[in-house]
Protein backbone atom coordinates (compact mmCIF):
# COMPACT_ATOMS: atom_id res chain seq x y z
CA UNK A 1 0.00 0.00 0.00
CA UNK A 2 1.38 3.70 -0.79
CA UNK A 3 2.05 5.40 1.88
CA UNK A 4 3.28 9.57 2.09
CA UNK A 5 4.24 11.38 6.09
CA UNK A 6 4.66 14.78 5.99
CA UNK A 7 5.77 16.72 8.86
CA UNK A 8 5.57 18.12 11.07
CA UNK A 9 1.78 18.47 10.91
CA UNK A 10 1.26 21.71 11.74
CA UNK A 11 3.72 25.04 11.90
CA UNK A 12 3.59 28.73 13.67
CA UNK A 13 5.97 30.72 12.36
CA UNK A 14 6.74 34.82 11.84
CA UNK A 15 6.57 36.80 8.70
CA UNK A 16 10.17 36.88 7.48
CA UNK A 17 10.89 33.38 8.35
CA UNK A 18 12.02 30.37 6.05
CA UNK A 19 10.33 27.15 6.50
CA UNK A 20 11.14 23.59 4.97
CA UNK A 21 8.23 21.15 4.89
CA UNK A 22 9.13 17.31 4.56
CA UNK A 23 7.62 14.82 2.87
CA UNK A 24 8.35 11.03 2.68
CA UNK A 25 6.87 8.18 0.62
CA UNK A 26 6.55 4.75 -0.05
CA UNK A 27 5.01 3.94 -3.22
CA UNK A 28 5.33 0.91 -5.71
CA UNK A 29 6.84 1.85 -9.00
CA UNK A 30 7.24 5.66 -8.58
CA UNK A 31 6.20 8.17 -11.07
CA UNK A 32 5.83 11.28 -9.71
CA UNK A 33 5.75 13.55 -6.41
CA UNK A 34 3.09 16.68 -6.46
CA UNK A 35 3.10 19.53 -4.14
CA UNK A 36 -0.48 21.24 -3.37
CA UNK A 37 -1.40 24.09 -1.10
CA UNK A 38 -5.11 24.62 0.06
CA UNK A 39 -6.39 27.70 1.55
CA UNK A 40 -10.27 27.59 2.38
CA UNK A 41 -11.21 25.40 -0.61
CA UNK A 42 -9.33 23.67 -3.37
CA UNK A 43 -5.93 22.44 -3.26
CA UNK A 44 -4.66 24.34 -5.82
CA UNK A 45 -1.45 22.54 -7.59
CA UNK A 46 2.23 24.09 -6.97
CA UNK A 47 5.05 21.55 -8.35
CA UNK A 48 5.38 18.11 -9.84
CA UNK A 49 8.76 16.28 -9.61
CA UNK A 50 9.64 13.34 -11.43
CA UNK A 51 13.72 13.37 -11.16
CA UNK A 52 15.41 13.31 -8.24
CA UNK A 53 18.37 16.18 -7.60
CA UNK A 54 16.26 18.77 -10.00
CA UNK A 55 14.66 21.86 -7.75
CA UNK A 56 11.56 23.28 -9.48
CA UNK A 57 10.96 27.25 -8.29
CA UNK A 58 8.30 29.41 -7.83
CA UNK A 59 8.91 32.96 -6.70
CA UNK A 60 9.62 32.29 -3.02
CA UNK A 61 8.53 28.59 -3.27
CA UNK A 62 11.14 25.83 -4.27
CA UNK A 63 11.16 22.20 -3.85
CA UNK A 64 13.54 19.14 -4.38
CA UNK A 65 13.23 15.13 -4.58
CA UNK A 66 15.35 12.75 -3.72
CA UNK A 67 14.16 9.49 -4.93
CA UNK A 68 17.23 7.55 -3.33
CA UNK A 69 15.84 8.34 0.01
CA UNK A 70 12.23 8.48 -0.94
CA UNK A 71 11.63 12.11 0.36
CA UNK A 72 10.92 15.63 -0.93
CA UNK A 73 11.12 19.12 0.94
CA UNK A 74 9.08 22.13 0.02
CA UNK A 75 10.96 25.28 1.16
CA UNK A 76 9.63 28.98 1.32
CA UNK A 77 11.52 31.90 2.11
CA UNK A 78 10.58 35.37 3.06
CA UNK A 79 6.97 33.66 4.13
CA UNK A 80 4.29 35.57 3.98
CA UNK A 81 0.94 35.72 5.71
CA UNK A 82 -0.67 34.64 2.33
CA UNK A 83 1.06 31.53 2.90
CA UNK A 84 -0.41 30.50 5.76
CA UNK A 85 -2.29 27.02 4.39
CA UNK A 86 -2.36 23.27 4.70
CA UNK A 87 0.63 21.77 2.16
CA UNK A 88 -0.33 18.67 0.93
CA UNK A 89 2.25 16.32 -0.64
CA UNK A 90 0.75 13.69 -2.94
CA UNK A 91 3.08 10.51 -5.02
CA UNK A 92 1.90 9.17 -8.28
CA UNK A 93 2.60 5.81 -9.02
CA UNK A 94 2.83 4.47 -13.03
CA UNK A 95 0.66 2.46 -14.48
CA UNK A 96 -2.38 4.40 -13.03
CA UNK A 97 -5.33 7.11 -14.08
CA UNK A 98 -3.30 9.37 -12.35
CA UNK A 99 -4.30 8.37 -9.54
CA UNK A 100 -2.75 9.70 -6.19
CA UNK A 101 -1.85 9.25 -2.66
CA UNK A 102 -2.02 12.17 0.03
CA UNK A 103 -0.67 12.61 2.86
CA UNK A 104 -2.16 14.52 5.86
CA UNK A 105 -0.41 18.07 5.24
CA UNK A 106 1.08 20.46 7.36
CA UNK A 107 -0.91 23.31 8.22
CA UNK A 108 1.07 26.53 8.24
CA UNK A 109 0.32 29.90 9.53
CA UNK A 110 2.29 32.98 9.45
CA UNK A 111 1.97 35.39 11.90
CA UNK A 112 2.80 39.39 11.68
CA UNK B 1 -7.86 28.05 -17.26
CA UNK B 2 -9.11 24.13 -16.00
CA UNK B 3 -12.31 24.84 -14.01
CA UNK B 4 -13.63 22.26 -12.00
CA UNK B 5 -17.17 23.04 -10.40
CA UNK B 6 -19.69 20.81 -8.04
CA UNK B 7 -23.30 21.68 -7.83
CA UNK B 8 -22.89 23.05 -4.01
CA UNK B 9 -20.26 24.80 -1.49
CA UNK B 10 -22.86 23.54 1.77
CA UNK B 11 -25.02 20.57 1.83
CA UNK B 12 -27.19 19.58 4.84
CA UNK B 13 -28.77 16.25 5.02
CA UNK B 14 -30.67 13.95 7.20
CA UNK B 15 -29.48 10.22 7.88
CA UNK B 16 -31.03 7.56 5.08
CA UNK B 17 -31.29 10.27 2.51
CA UNK B 18 -29.99 9.76 -1.05
CA UNK B 19 -27.43 12.70 -1.70
CA UNK B 20 -25.81 13.42 -5.33
CA UNK B 21 -22.30 15.28 -5.40
CA UNK B 22 -22.05 16.86 -9.00
CA UNK B 23 -18.54 17.72 -10.64
CA UNK B 24 -17.84 19.06 -13.91
CA UNK B 25 -15.41 20.02 -15.64
CA UNK B 26 -14.65 22.20 -18.98
CA UNK B 27 -10.89 20.98 -20.51
CA UNK B 28 -11.98 17.40 -21.67
CA UNK B 29 -10.09 15.55 -19.01
CA UNK B 30 -9.99 12.12 -19.16
CA UNK B 31 -9.76 11.49 -15.80
CA UNK B 32 -12.32 12.38 -12.62
CA UNK B 33 -12.04 11.34 -8.78
CA UNK B 34 -13.90 12.03 -5.59
CA UNK B 35 -12.35 12.48 -2.67
CA UNK B 36 -13.07 13.19 1.05
CA UNK B 37 -11.08 15.27 3.63
CA UNK B 38 -10.85 14.62 7.38
CA UNK B 39 -9.14 16.38 9.58
CA UNK B 40 -6.52 14.08 10.40
CA UNK B 41 -6.88 11.95 7.54
CA UNK B 42 -5.99 13.90 4.61
CA UNK B 43 -7.59 13.61 1.18
CA UNK B 44 -8.83 9.65 0.54
CA UNK B 45 -9.71 8.48 -2.52
CA UNK B 46 -13.34 7.48 -2.99
CA UNK B 47 -13.83 6.45 -6.37
CA UNK B 48 -11.83 7.63 -9.89
CA UNK B 49 -12.80 7.34 -13.56
CA UNK B 50 -10.89 7.39 -16.50
CA UNK B 51 -13.24 7.51 -19.25
CA UNK B 52 -17.30 7.80 -19.92
CA UNK B 53 -19.40 4.50 -18.17
CA UNK B 54 -15.86 2.97 -16.68
CA UNK B 55 -15.18 3.66 -12.66
CA UNK B 56 -12.73 1.76 -10.11
CA UNK B 57 -13.19 2.25 -6.59
CA UNK B 58 -10.43 4.27 -4.80
CA UNK B 59 -9.42 3.31 -1.04
CA UNK B 60 -12.62 3.68 0.86
CA UNK B 61 -15.39 3.43 -2.04
CA UNK B 62 -17.57 1.76 1.06
CA UNK B 63 -21.27 3.52 1.24
CA UNK B 64 -20.38 5.00 -2.11
CA UNK B 65 -21.43 5.12 -5.54
CA UNK B 66 -20.37 6.76 -8.95
CA UNK B 67 -21.94 7.52 -12.16
CA UNK B 68 -20.29 8.88 -15.45
CA UNK B 69 -22.46 8.89 -18.22
CA UNK B 70 -20.74 12.37 -20.19
CA UNK B 71 -17.39 12.58 -20.04
CA UNK B 72 -17.67 16.46 -18.17
CA UNK B 73 -19.56 14.84 -15.40
CA UNK B 74 -18.78 12.82 -12.73
CA UNK B 75 -21.52 12.65 -9.99
CA UNK B 76 -20.66 10.81 -6.30
CA UNK B 77 -23.90 9.12 -4.59
CA UNK B 78 -24.76 8.36 -1.19
CA UNK B 79 -27.29 5.84 -1.21
CA UNK B 80 -28.37 5.72 2.20
CA UNK B 81 -26.29 8.52 4.12
CA UNK B 82 -24.78 8.12 7.22
CA UNK B 83 -23.34 10.69 10.17
CA UNK B 84 -19.95 9.52 9.86
CA UNK B 85 -20.04 10.23 5.89
CA UNK B 86 -20.35 14.07 7.34
CA UNK B 87 -16.92 15.45 5.71
CA UNK B 88 -15.21 17.65 3.03
CA UNK B 89 -15.82 16.15 -0.66
CA UNK B 90 -13.55 17.09 -3.22
CA UNK B 91 -13.42 16.21 -7.05
CA UNK B 92 -10.11 16.75 -9.67
CA UNK B 93 -9.68 15.69 -12.72
CA UNK B 94 -6.74 15.26 -14.64
CA UNK B 95 -6.22 15.20 -18.95
CA UNK B 96 -5.02 11.63 -19.50
CA UNK B 97 -3.71 8.28 -18.66
CA UNK B 98 -0.54 7.60 -18.52
CA UNK B 99 2.43 10.05 -18.47
CA UNK B 100 2.11 12.52 -15.38
CA UNK B 101 -0.61 14.74 -15.31
CA UNK B 102 -1.46 17.56 -12.89
CA UNK B 103 -4.68 16.77 -10.86
CA UNK B 104 -7.37 19.90 -10.59
CA UNK B 105 -9.82 20.15 -7.92
CA UNK B 106 -13.09 21.52 -7.53
CA UNK B 107 -14.22 24.09 -4.69
CA UNK B 108 -15.48 20.85 -2.63
CA UNK B 109 -18.94 20.38 -0.48
CA UNK B 110 -19.46 20.49 2.82
CA UNK B 111 -21.62 17.57 3.55
CA UNK B 112 -23.37 17.77 7.05
CA UNK B 113 -25.12 14.38 7.87
CA UNK B 114 -28.21 14.94 10.63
Amino acid sequence: EDKVVQSPLSLVVHEGDTVTLNCSYEVTNFRSLLWYKQEKKAPTFLFMLTSSGIEKKSGRLSSILDKKELFSILNITATQTGDSAIYLCAVEPAGTASKLTFGTGTRLQVTL
Amino acid sequence: DVKVTQSSRYLVKRTGEKVFLECVQDMDHENMFWYRQDPGLGLRLIYFSYDVKMKEKGDIPEGYSVSREKKERFSLILESASTNQTSMYLCASSLSQGGSDTQYFGPGTRLTVL
